[in-house]
């Protein structure tokens, strides 16, 4: 069974400054959510998806953060701008089942971001 | 104050050791408690995953929950190199998707 995708897998960028990241959860994972690993620290739901409708943005900092997940697959998450306290690990996560449960989670590797 | 605590650590041991990692929580209204396992540069990895009180063993690893006490408890038994990660642990309450991560515990086993 192949495992959650996502890219890239580094990134520096520059403060104010746009990036993105990409995943794709595993085939036939209805839920996917985008994680922020902040270094020492466990990771923070940024958002969460059920098939392409957002169950959970409450922790996502909107003015310069977002997401989509067109057609109930894959996702991209933007930063635009970018700023230092955004340095940290993005990941994706995925579970086979509905909102409301508390299903296992799939990670994938994650993208570390450096932000200078 | 924080929502899980969880000693960062690290922690080194001799391989062959007990490795004891816990975690303390405030949210009275979580029943299901997980831990992670998190190699260098991975995503983490589900590696016991407990509903409500009680002890779980799979293979070298033993998970105890004590809801009276808000503390949860992952055991290593005959500790291997390979152990050697950051351990999360999470939790949520009942139809409650979202997960409170621990801060984790960085582990080292020495050969």
């Amino acid at each position: 069974e192949a495992g959650v995708a996502q890219s890239p897998r580094y990134k520096i960028i520059e403060k104010r400054q746009s990036v993105a990241f990409w995943c794709n959860p595993i085939s036939g994972h209805a839920t996917l959510y985008w994680y922020q690993q902040i270094l020492g620290q466990g990771p923070k739901l940024l958002i969460q998806f059920q098939n392409n409708g957002v169950v959970d943005d409450s922790q996502l900092p909107k003015d310069r953060f977002s997401a989509e997940r067109l057609k109930g697959v894959d996702s991209t998450l933007k930063i635009q701008p970018a700023k230092l306290e955004d340095s940290a690990v993005y990941l994706c996560a995925s579970s086979l089942v509905a909102y409301g449960t508390n299903e296992k989670l799939f990670f994938g590797s994650g993208t570390q971001l450096s932000v200078l | 104050q924080k929502e899980v605590e969880q000693d960062p650590g690290p922690l080194s041991v001799p391989e062959g050791a007990i490795v004891s990692l816990n975690c303390t929580y405030s949210n009275s209204a979580f029943q299901y408690f997980m831990w992670y396992r998190q190699y260098s540069r991975k995503g983490p990895e589900l590696l016991m995953y407990t509903y409500s009180s009680g002890n779980k063993e799979d293979g070298r690893f033993t998970a105890q929950v004590d809801k009276s006490s808000k503390y949860i408890s992952l055991f290593i038994r005959d500790s291997q190199p390979s152990d050697s990660a950051t351990y999360l642990c999470a939790m949520s309450a009942s139809g409650d998707y979202k997960l409170s991560f621990g801060a984790g515990t960085t582990v080292t086993v020495r050969a």
